[in-house]
């Protein structure tokens, strides 16, 4: 069964610009979260989607965002990038995100900003 | 204070020895994930768990959920398991999909 598949696998980008990143889950499962991972803060929780919808969000500006098709790929997106954007995000898909809800984690997308 | 606490920070051992890495939390987690992440790859799930012990391999975790805290041992460690460990989980209620982490335990083997 396929893992969890993020593309692209490296960006490299403008500041200012804006960039968007490809998640899809492993077959079946419908709880997509992200995650932003730099060295001096290790991974911090971004935002989940279940069933197209944003369930839980944490403390990012909202420049950060992002959305789930019906086929439970997401998609998320950050504005205006800014240096300190540059990180690696990193995507695991669940069956249904509850607390005893085993993750899947993808190989990540790393973003530099230049 | 951090929600969840692992240590040490850094782990250098030879290769042969058995290492312990240790994850203490406050949030209400029912469950817990150990993580390994290769420098520049990805990041994969070694086990989650919420009571008692797991085996794989040379892996093994430890769960107590009273006393809030988890252990992950490597038997006879070799240098490719060098890598940085984290540990957390999911905090239940509205936390939907969120997993909190620690910072990670940077673990060398050396041969």
């Amino acid at each position: 069964k396929a893992g969890v598949t993020q593309t692209p696998r490296y960006l490299i980008k403008t500041r200012g610009q804006q960039v968007t990143l490809s998640c899809s889950p492993i077959s079946g499962h419908r709880s997509v979260s992200w995650y932003q991972q730099t060295p001096g803060q290790g991974l911090q929780f971004l935002f989940e989607y279940f069933s197209e919808t944003q369930r839980n969000k944490g403390n990012f500006p909202g420049r950060f965002s992002g959305r789930q098709f019906s086929n439970s790929r997401s998609e998320m997106n950050v504005s205006t990038l800014e240096l300190g954007d540059s990180a690696l995000y990193l995507c695991a898909s669940s069956l249904a995100g509850g607390r005893n809800t085993e993750a899947f984690f993808g190989q990540g997308t790393r973003l530099t900003v230049v | 204070k951090n929600e969840v606490e692992q240590s040490p920070q850094n782990l250098t051992a030879q290769e042969g020895e058995f290492i312990t890495i240790n994850c203490s939390y406050s949030v209400g987690i029912s469950a817990l994930h150990w993580l390994q992440q290769h420098p520049g790859g990805g990041i994969v799930s070694l086990f989650m768990l919420s009571s008692g012990k797991k085996k794989h391999g040379r892996l093994i975790a430890t769960i107590n959920i009273q006393e809030k805290h988890s252990s992950l041992h490597i038997t006879a460690s070799h240098p490719r398991d060098s890598a940085v460990y984290i540990c957390g989980g999911n905090a239940g209620g509205t936390s939907y999909g969120k997993l909190t982490f620690g910072q990670g335990t940077i673990l060398t083997v050396h041969p």
